[in-house]
């Protein structure tokens, strides 16, 4: 069963803007992850945030992490055409052993010249 | 360039067919995922290997068979399948399948079923 909603489902912005993706999710969680996917490309891993971490920075990504709301969120800042892709975040569960990720439902994110 | 490779990168077959996929990665990494994506969907677990052992099987139907045969190859094979198979596969590797894991995927093979 599908673990994470996310929103917007879509997103279009212009270059230089900011740009918000969240996710919410049902379960606890070991760690929660973003992955980018560009068009009939597989996913390239962004950021990986652990339960007990609320906040990470990967250059011009940030994502915050709260346990209590069970939601993340991703900016991406001074957004550039290379970044129109679909975002997804994955939750790793706590209790299954091997890592199970699930992805949410994702995001298409556009960033226009 | 993708560190996880995926063959052949498309991949169309009857119902009747029976074909393979293969994935490989270089990177020393001992645990491997088969994930299923259809259009505009998220992807979707099917199997995960650690230590070249079936760890995870997440009620796949049985026309669809995983094989590891050595610490860098992963490989799925396909027999009798349905149109409603058709989908985007993909490959991920990462260094041990418990703990707080990034996960390296290759670019998938898209498989068409007539």
């Amino acid at each position: 069963s599908q673990q994470g909603e996310e929103d917007p489902q879509a997103l279009s912005i212009q270059e230089g803007e900011n740009a918000t993706m969240n996710c919410s999710y049902k379960t606890s969680i070991n760690n929660l992850q973003w992955y980018r996917q560009n068009s009939g490309r597989g996913l390239v891993h962004l950021i990986l945030i652990r339960s007990n971490e609320r906040e990470k920075h990967s250059g011009r990504l940030r994502v915050t992490l709260d346990t209590s709301k069970k939601s993340s969120s991703l900016l991406i800042t001074a957004s550039r055409a290379a970044d129109t892709a679909s975002y997804f975040c994955a939750t790793d569960t706590v209790n299954t052993g091997f890592q199970k990720l699930v992805f949410g439902t994702g995001t298409r994110l556009l960033v226009s010249p | 360039d993708t560190e996880v490779t995926q063959t052949p990168k498309h991949l169309v077959m009857g119902m009747t067919n029976k074909k393979s996929l293969k994935c490989e990665q270089h990177m020393g990494h001992r645990a491997m995922y088969w994930y299923k994506q259809k259009a505009k969907k998220p992807p979707e677990l099917m199997f995960v290997y650690s230590y070249e052992k079936l760890s995870i099987n997440e009620s796949v139907p049985s026309r669809f068979s995983p094989e590891c045969p050595n610490s860098s190859l992963l490989n799925l094979h396909l027999h009798a399948l349905q149109p409603e198979d058709s989908a985007l596969y993909l490959c991920a590797s990462s260094q041990v399948a418990r703990g707080n894991q990034p996960q390296h995927f290759g670019d998938g093979t898209r498989l068409s079923i007539l």
